[in-house]
C-alpha cells in the first residue's frame, strides 16, 4: 500500500537553530497534510499543499510541496522552545481518501 | 479543537475484558475515524465512518469494533483487550475543507 517515509525521526537542536523535517513517497501524492502534536498532546492540523511546488508560510513555518509531488519539507526558522513536538505529514490515500500519517519527526530544543 | 470529546480519557484494564471508546462530536461532521498511536509507528488507522450505520475497517482494525448510531457518536469496542491493545487512541473528524483531521484529545489504555 501507499507509504510515506518521513526523516529524520529524531532531531535535537539549540535553540535558535533551524529544523527541517522530510517526506517522501515512490508514489505520486494528490496532496499532503502537515500536523503538529505536542508532548501528551493531540495532533493538530497545520497545512495542506495541493500543487506542484507549492510554497506556504506559516510565520517561522516554511512548507514545500515537491515538483513531481512525491515529497516535501518543513522548515522552521530560529527554532523556540514552544516548537517542541512531533510533526507528522499525511498524504490522501484509499477509496475514501483516508489519511496515510509518516511516522514523524519529534523535535527537542535545548534553551 | 472541532467540538470533539473522548471518553474516558484514562482506562486501565485487565486481559480479556470487553472495552469501549467513545468519542463525541457536537458538529455534524459525516466523516469519524480511530486511530491508534504508538512509539515507531506513528498514527494507524483501526476503524472509519462515512455516515451513520456506514463504517470500514482501516490499517490495524483487527480485534477491533465499531458502531455508529447517531452523527455524533463513534464507538470503539475491544471485545476482548489484550495487551498488545495498550496504546492511546485518537478520534478525529474530517474537517469541512478537502481531507484535513480534527483530533480529539485521546484515551490512553492500558491492559495489565
Amino acid at each position: 500500500g501507499q507509504q510515506v517515509m518521513q526523516i529524520p525521526q529524531y532531531q535535537h537542536v539549540q535553540e535558535g537553530e533551524d529544523f527541517t523535517t522530510y517526506c517522501n513517497s515512490s508514489t505520486t501524492l494528490s496532496n499532503i497534510q502537515w500536523y503538529k502534536q505536542r508532548p501528551g498532546g493531540h495532533p493538530v492540523f497545520l497545512i495542506q499543499l495541493v500543487k506542484s511546488g507549492e510554497v506556504k508560510k506559516q510565520k517561522r513555518l516554511t512548507f514545500q510541496f515537491g515538483e513531481a509531488k512525491k515529497n516535501s519539507s518543513l522548515h522552521i526558522t530560529a527554532t523556540q522552545t514552544t516548537d517542541v513536538g512531533t510533526y507528522f505529514c499525511a498524504a490522501t490515500g484509499g477509496s475514501q481518501g483516508n489519511l496515510i500519517f509518516g511516522k514523524g519527526t519529534k523535535l527537542s530544543v535545548k534553551p | 479543537d472541532a467540538g470533539i470529546t473522548q471518553s474516558p480519557r484514562h482506562k486501565v484494564t485487565e486481559t480479556g475484558t470487553p472495552v469501549t471508546l467513545r468519542c463525541h462530536q457536537t458538529e455534524n461532521h459525516r466523516y469519524m475515524y480511530w486511530y491508534r498511536q504508538d512509539p515507531g509507528h506513528g498514527l494507524r488507522l483501526i476503524h472509519y465512518s462515512y455516515g451513520v450505520k456506514d463504517t470500514d475497517k482501516g490499517e490495524v482494525s483487527d480485534g477491533y469494533s465499531v458502531s455508529r448510531s447517531k452523527t455524533e457518536d463513534f464507538l470503539l469496542t475491544l471485545e476482548s483487550a489484550t495487551s498488545s491493545q495498550t496504546s492511546v487512541y485518537f478520534c478525529a473528524i474530517k474537517g469541512t475543507g478537502v481531507y484535513e483531521q480534527y483530533f480529539g484529545p485521546g484515551t490512553r489504555l492500558t491492559v495489565t
